[in-house]
């Protein structure tokens, strides 16, 4: 079936310091890959997120990258700050269908 | 707008009860969804309504049912409750256009089945 895939499950950077999680899905038809934030104790919400039609977008210290071919995708955080520390979600998702199917997530802590 | 509420926020079961968590919206979104999240393993969903009237199963719909009442209220019911339904309940909403898939997410209902 549809699977997401998410490393690390844990990561602790230095504040300033970036951060780097890696995902990988398995639908071809994937065209919407999106990344959510969760605070402790909080709802998700999201972050940013691409689309197949573009390799790259960013959005002030958050980017994230997209390779088609090998099914990849990845959310890059830099100059990382306390307020980051959260858990992040990626996600997949195509146009056509209704289902998000979610990665399991890494918990980020950014220690100042 | 108050966006995606849900009740109640925090639930003890014993092994065997049932009970129904709620959800509302009011962004007039077409779809919503019921999610659980356990330590480890995400966001798995456990049923979905595209749209009014229609319902089908996620990933994890065993020991679940679902309503969609109308277009704002989609209910989640336990019929008969056990240990392993121990878990975080999020319900979503989504409009699910090409220039707006973001999933707006409830507050959780945080449920512990003794």
């Amino acid at each position: 079936g549809e699977n997401v895939e998410q490393h690390p499950s844990t990561l602790s950077v230095q504040e300033g310091d970036s951060a780097v999680i890696k995902c990988t899905y398995s639908d071809s038809a994937s065209n919407y890959f999106p990344w959510y934030k969760q605070e402790l104790g909080k709802r998700p919400q999201l972050i940013i997120d691409i689309r197949s039609n573009v390799g790259e977008k960013k959005d002030q210290r958050i980017a994230v990258t997209l390779n088609k071919t090998a099914k990849h995708f990845s959310l890059h955080i830099t100059e990382t700050q306390p307020e980051d520390s959260a858990v992040y979600f990626c996600a997949s998702a195509h146009t056509g269908g209704f289902k998000t199917i979610f990665g399991a997530g890494t918990r980020l802590f950014v220690k100042a | 707008n108050a966006g995606v509420t849900q009740t109640p926020k925090f639930q003890v079961l014993k092994t065997g009860q049932s009970m129904t968590l709620q959800c509302a919206q009011d962004m007039n979104h077409n779809s919503m969804y019921w999610y659980r999240q356990d330590p480890g393993m995400g966001l798995r969903l456990i049923y979905y309504s595209a749209s009014e009237g229609t319902t089908d199963k996620g990933e994890v719909p065993n020991g679940y049912n679902v309503s969609r009442l109308n277009k704002r209220e989609f209910s989640l019911r336990l019929e008969s409750a056990a240990p392993s339904q121990t878990s975080v309940y999020f319900c979503a909403s989504s409009e699910l256009t090409w220039g707006d898939r973001e999933q707006y997410f409830g507050p959780g209902t945080r449920l512990t089945v003794t």
